[in-house]
């Protein structure tokens, strides 16, 4: 079966950084595109990053370009979404899914508060 | 960057009623390359539908997906009371990936 556990939120102050991590299982990590979505409260979906099978290719959103960087450790089947600078917009849960384009399989989600 | 308007926002109907669900791109989407997914409060999006019309793993054949270019669909054929939750698009033919805004189904 195919799972995808996210930890790492909470809350933390503008300026502030924090860490996600996504352990999977079920599957081969390095065979597979992974990505990280979010969604405000109340709010609809949004993609944030994506990083190819091999690692070697990230992608991200306008708004997190310099801000966010996401990397993937296959050795521990775990896929990783590092924070900083963290703005109130930045506020919401974020999903890590196996990702072929499109979420094939979504973890239950980690939710980032960011205020003061 | 392709944006997605989804219509209406807000479909009231009974179970056992027909729901179509409308997804329309700010252009062509590439190889119609269209994902549609299912989302309950406090769960996490379930795919219903890639390649606009292919059902994922153990979908239902009550859910279908069509369309091509700008202009895609989702149709349940009859409502199960499971299926009352909100329906997003996101197309995966460009870059970035967008997501529609969302189509709320609910029990009238």
């Amino acid at each position: 079966e195919v799972q995808l556990v996210e930890s790492g939120g909470g809350l933390v102050q503008p300026g502030g950084s924090l860490r996600l991590s996504c352990a999977v299982s079920g599957f081969t990590l390095s065979h597979y595109g992974m990505a990280w979505v979010r969604q405000a409260p109340g709010k609809g979906l949004h993609w944030v990053s994506g990083i190819s099978a091999s690692g070697d290719t990230t992608f991200y959103v306008d708004a997190v370009k310099g801000r966010f960087t996401i990397s993937r450790d296959n050795s521990k089947n775990t896929l990783y979404l590092q924070m900083n600078s963290l703005t109130v917009a930045d506020t919401a849960v974020y999903y890590c899914a196996k990702w072929n384009g499109y979420g094939e399989n979504w973890g239950q989600g980690t939710l980032v508060t960011v205020s003061s | 960057e392709i944006v997605l308007t989804q219509s209406p926002g807000t479909l009231s109907l009974s179970p056992g009623e027909r729901a179509t669900l409308s997804c329309r791109a700010s252009q062509s989407v590439s190889n119609n390359y269209v994902a549609w997914y299912q989302q309950k409060p406090g769960q996490s999006p379930r795919p219903l539908i890639y390649g606009a019309s292919s059902r994922a793993t153990g979908i239902p054949d009550r859910f279908s997906g069509s369309g091509s270019g700008t202009d895609f669909t989702l149709t349940i054929s009859s409502l199960e009371p499971e299926d009352f939750a909100v329906y997003y698009c996101q197309q995966y033919g460009d870059s970035p990936r967008t997501f529609g805004q969302g189509t709320k189904v609910e029990i009238k």
